[in-house]
């Protein structure tokens, strides 16, 4: 069975660190990988998916980064801002079942003015 | 405006009252999926409709119904809820998923608390 891990849980910079979120999963069989943002009281806000065949995708200041092999991708926010304060999850799309779409818990990410 | 619209947006029960929880959008989109959000467990996959009459389990189907008519509405069902379904609901939509076009919309969820 599928299982996403993203740690750390919560992570505070200061503004204007370069920094990078970790997602892993146990099963290499996936069809695309998702990052998310998710702001306090609001639903989640699609950020950048990965297919399978990827080895990253960029938006703005954003990059997201795809191992399949070793079941690992990264999302790299450079020159953080206050604005990007939330809760980033990542999830995995089986290539087995494309219906279903299992999710990490999340990493709660402060930055500091 | 496209959008995917969940309501109410805040439900509060009592244990054992049929309760339904609408969702619907208006992007034309063939897959709608509904979640749920609890502390330290993150979504959960609940249900998914890969397109109308086509319905199928998530990870945590169990005490939940859901239905696919039409393409805009798919609504979901607690028959008879209980406290541990107390929870954050999402409900998403995306063009299709397992293809270039997949981009999951979600709308901005569903408190419900069963007392």
């Amino acid at each position: 069975k599928q299982e996403v891990t993203q740690i750390p849980a919560a992570l505070s910079v200061p503004e204007g660190e370069n920094l990078v979120l970790n997602c892993s999963f146990t099963d290499s069989a996936i069809y695309n990988l998702q990052w998310f943002r998710q702001d306090p009281g609001k639903g989640l806000t699609s950020l950048l998916l990965i297919q399978s065949s990827q080895r990253e995708q960029t938006s703005g200041r954003l990059n997201a980064s795809l191992d399949k092999s070793s079941g690992r991708s990264t999302l790299y926010i450079a020159a953080s801002q206050p604005g990007d304060s939330a809760t980033y999850l990542c999830a995995v799309r089986g290539s087995s079942n494309t219906g279903k779409l299992i999710f990490g818990q999340g990493t709660t990410l402060q930055v500091k003015p | 405006e496209a959008q995917v619209t969940q309501n109410p947006r805040y439900l509060i029960t009592v244990t054992g009252k049929k309760l339904t929880v609408t969702c619907s959008q208006n992007m034309n989109h063939e897959y709608m999926s509904w979640y749920r959000q609890d502390p330290g467990l993150g979504l959960r996959q609940i249900y998914y409709s890969m397109n109308v009459e086509v319905t199928d389990k998530g990870d945590v189907p169990e005490g939940y119904k859901v239905s696919r008519k039409e393409k805009r509405n798919f609504p979901l069902i607690l028959e008879s809820p209980s406290p541990n379904q107390t929870s954050l609901y999402f409900c998403a939509s995306s063009p299709c998923v397992g293809c270039s076009k997949e981009k999951l919309f979600f709308g901005s969820g569903t408190q419900l608390s069963v007392l």
